[in-house]
């Protein structure tokens, strides 16, 4: 069976610039989950869904943050205006009663 | 303040030790717990889960979960050197569509010395 699938795996930019997270769950999860990871710390949620609704997006900085999942399957996580703040690693999960996460894109925010 | 502090923050034990791993919850919200292990450069994979009080054991890893004292441990027997991960204790709260809405601990990082 195949994992949750995340690209890019590495991502460097310059403040200000814009950048985009994909990410292919595993078939059948209807759950979504997207996990912001600073170094050395445990992953916080950014963002999930159901399907293509957002049940939950208030951890998400939505002045630069956005994220869809429009046919419920595949998902996009993008940031609009990157600030070296947003440096870290970016997980996608699905699941139900487990989550299984993908290997992340680790974002550096020059 | 963390809602989920996990202790120590590091840890180094002998090839084929015990390893005990704490975590507490400050909300009493949580009501079920996770243990997840993560080794360098990939995701988080689950261990373990354990909702109810008293001891959880699944081949060299028990979870003892006390609600009361929202306190939950993981132990690691005959500990291996592919054991050598961080490892994260997760918590949620029972309430429809906030099940699998975890809320993470810092994590423990175990180095388990040959």
């Amino acid at each position: 069976e195949a994992g949750v699938t995340q690209s890019p795996r590495y991502a460097v930019l310059q403040e200000g610039q814009a950048v985009s997270f994909w990410c292919d769950p595993i078939s059948g999860h209807d759950t979504l989950y997207w996990y912001q990871q600073p170094r050395d710390q445990g992953p916080q949620l950014l963002v999930y869904f159901r399907d293509e609704a957002v049940i939950d997006n208030s951890q998400l900085p939505s002045d630069r943050f956005s994220a869809v999942r429009p046919k419920g399957t595949n998902s996009t996580l993008k940031i609009q205006s990157a600030k070296q703040g947003d440096t870290a690693t970016y997980l996608c999960a699905s699941g139900a009663e487990t989550l299984y996460f993908g290997s992340g894109t680790r974002l550096t925010v020059l | 303040q963390q809602k989920v502090q996990q202790s120590p923050e590091s840890l180094s034990v002998p090839e084929g030790g015990m390893a005990s791993l704490n975590c507490t919850s400050s909300d009493r919200n949580f009501q079920y717990f996770w243990w997840y292990r993560q080794h360098s450069g990939e995701g988080p994979k689950a261990l373990m889960s354990i909702f109810s009080d008293g001891d959880k054991k699944e081949g060299r890893f028990t979870a003892h979960l006390n609600k009361a004292s929202l306190h939950v441990s993981l132990h690691i027997r005959d500990s291996q050197p592919s054991d050598s991960a961080l490892y994260f204790c997760a918590a949620s709260e029972p309430l429809s569509g906030s099940f699998n809405k975890l809320t993470f601990g810092a994590g423990t990082r175990l180095a388990v010395c040959p």
